[in-house]
């Protein structure tokens, strides 16, 4: 079926570094958007970056640029998002997320559709 | 784009018609005729899950007592006949410009 699992979270110091991993099954992981979206206790979802299908854009949300960074491998369906320098309000639980179909006749969008279960990542010395 | 949800508390009789709001300062139509405005829902302990997406399109599995509905700036989710599984936070979110932004969220909760 179709699914996401991520990896890699944990407990970090403050100025730490971190890489979440995303592992996608049961879909064609190369024609899809990817997004990573965290939750931090208490506050609303928090949309952080997209990543194209094609590996060639990526978008962040401003006050992550230069801190955070997507990727992914679509040989080995996999997102990635190393996260340096954190902070303790970098603290929530992050999901990885599919968005955008993208085929050589058509683009579809049908929202953020697939979520996988999140990897909790706490920022504390 | 601020997304802008009322009520932010929502108690509800099982049986009961519900109804949450959400507002964009700024139109969500795109050139393409679709409006990009999805609501999500999460329960406790779990992901956030697509409800419906493009304003007014039900998502795969989702029960048909959901609907969207609105365009531009001013959309609307209603729920027929709430149940107890309908229970959690419900969230707007505009995916016209990144940073894709979410709404403050619905917490419906059963009376």
């Amino acid at each position: 079926q179709v699914q996401l699992v991520e990896s890699g979270g944990g407990v970090v110091q403050p100025g730490g570094s971190l890489r979440l991993s995303c592992a996608a099954s049961g879909f064609t992981f190369s024609s899809y958007d990817m997004h990573w979206v965290r939750k931090a206790p208490g506050e609303g979802p928090f949309w952080l970056a997209l990543i194209s299908y094609d590996d060639n854009n990526k978008y962040y949300r401003d006050s992550m640029k230069g801190r955070f960074t997507i990727s992914r491998d679509n040989s080995l369906n996999m997102l990635y998002l190393q996260m340096n320098s954190l902070s303790p309000e970098d603290t929530a639980v992050y999901y990885c997320a599919r968005g955008r179909y993208h085929s050589f006749s058509a683009d579809r969008y049908s929202g953020v559709d697939v979520w996988g279960q999140g990897a909790t990542v706490t920022v504390s010395s | 784009i601020v997304m802008t949800q009322s009520p932010l508390s929502l108690p509800v009789t099982p049986g009961e018609p519900a109804s949450i709001s959400c507002r964009s300062p700024e139109s969500l139509l795109y050139v393409n005729g679709n409006d990009y405005l999805d609501w999500y829902l999460q329960k406790p302990g779990q992901s956030p899950q697509l409800l419906i997406y493009l304003g007014s399109n039900r998502a795969s599995g989702v029960p048909d007592r959901f609907s969207g509905s609105g365009s531009g700036t001013d959309f609307t989710l209603n729920i027929s006949r709430v149940e107890a599984e309908d229970v959690g936070v419900y969230y707007c979110m505009q995916a016209l410009l990144t940073p894709y932004t979410f709404g403050q969220g619905t917490k419906l909760e059963i009376k």
